[in-house]
């Protein structure tokens, strides 16, 4: 047990719909990372939280927006859902920027129908 | 481009046996890489971190070399187990932003 969790662990959704996901770090930890991994695809880097501030950009839709908030907990939107969207999202956090060790949660699974 | 290959993609082998995972990368300028390991459908976990400094690192079976001349890092895994069937995942970070750069992953069978 990494000390990360997220929730839902799945979701089943329409397409155009919008779902959220939310994630708590380990106690301590400052940063929040999203990763989406799609059906037997590398993990993609979306969006790093660091202290309640967004700190790194990756392949992050505009569809998709997230935020942490000030006890650390982190959600991340997904909106106008496509089929394509489907896969884990997993969350991951640190002690510090850059050179820190990052523990990932369990992952979303998210389906869209 | 920072990037980071992995190879090779998938690898099959035969319970007890030693296999190596290699990971090449161009990410400038350099300031750590680590290994992970993920189980199908779970959560990638560190096995580990080395910074330029560093050219060898061991974690039980699993031994990590890195060339910081060459960019070229390697993963050993030594008397292999069949829990150690999963996808093995090179990830190296940049002094000059935030961001991991994250190499597509070696699949690992180990066969009975």
């Amino acid at each position: 047990d990494s000390g990360v969790t997220q929730t839902p662990k799945h979701l089943i959704t329409a397409t155009g719909q919008r779902v959220t996901l939310r994630c708590s770090p380990r106690s301590g930890d400052l940063s929040v990372y999203w990763y989406q991994q799609s059906l037997d695809q590398g993990l993609q880097f979306l969006i790093q939280y660091y202290n309640g501030e967004e700190r790194a950009k990756g392949n992050i839709l505009e569809r998709f927006s997230a935020q942490q908030f000030p006890d650390l907990h982190s959600e991340l939107n997904l909106s106008s859902l496509e089929l394509g969207d489907s896969a884990l999202y997993f969350c991951a956090s640190s002690a510090r920027d850059r050179v820190a060790e990052q523990y990932f949660g369990p992952g979303t699974r998210l389906t869209v129908t | 481009k920072n990037q980071v290959e992995q190879s090779p993609q998938s690898l099959i082998i035969l319970e007890g046996k030693n296999c190596t995972l290699q990971c090449n990368y161009t990410v400038s300028p350099f300031s750590n890489l680590r290994w992970y390991k993920q189980d199908t459908g779970r959560g990638p976990v560190s096995l580990t971190i080395m910074t330029f400094s560093e050219n060898t690192k061991s974690n039980g079976r699993y031994t990590a070399t890195l060339d910081a001349d060459t960019k070229q890092s390697s993963l050993h895994i030594t008397a292999s187990q069949l829990s150690d069937s999963a996808s093995y995942i090179c990830v190296v970070s940049a002094n000059s932003n935030y961001q991991l750069i994250w190499g597509a992953g070696t699949k690992l069978i180990i066969k009975p």
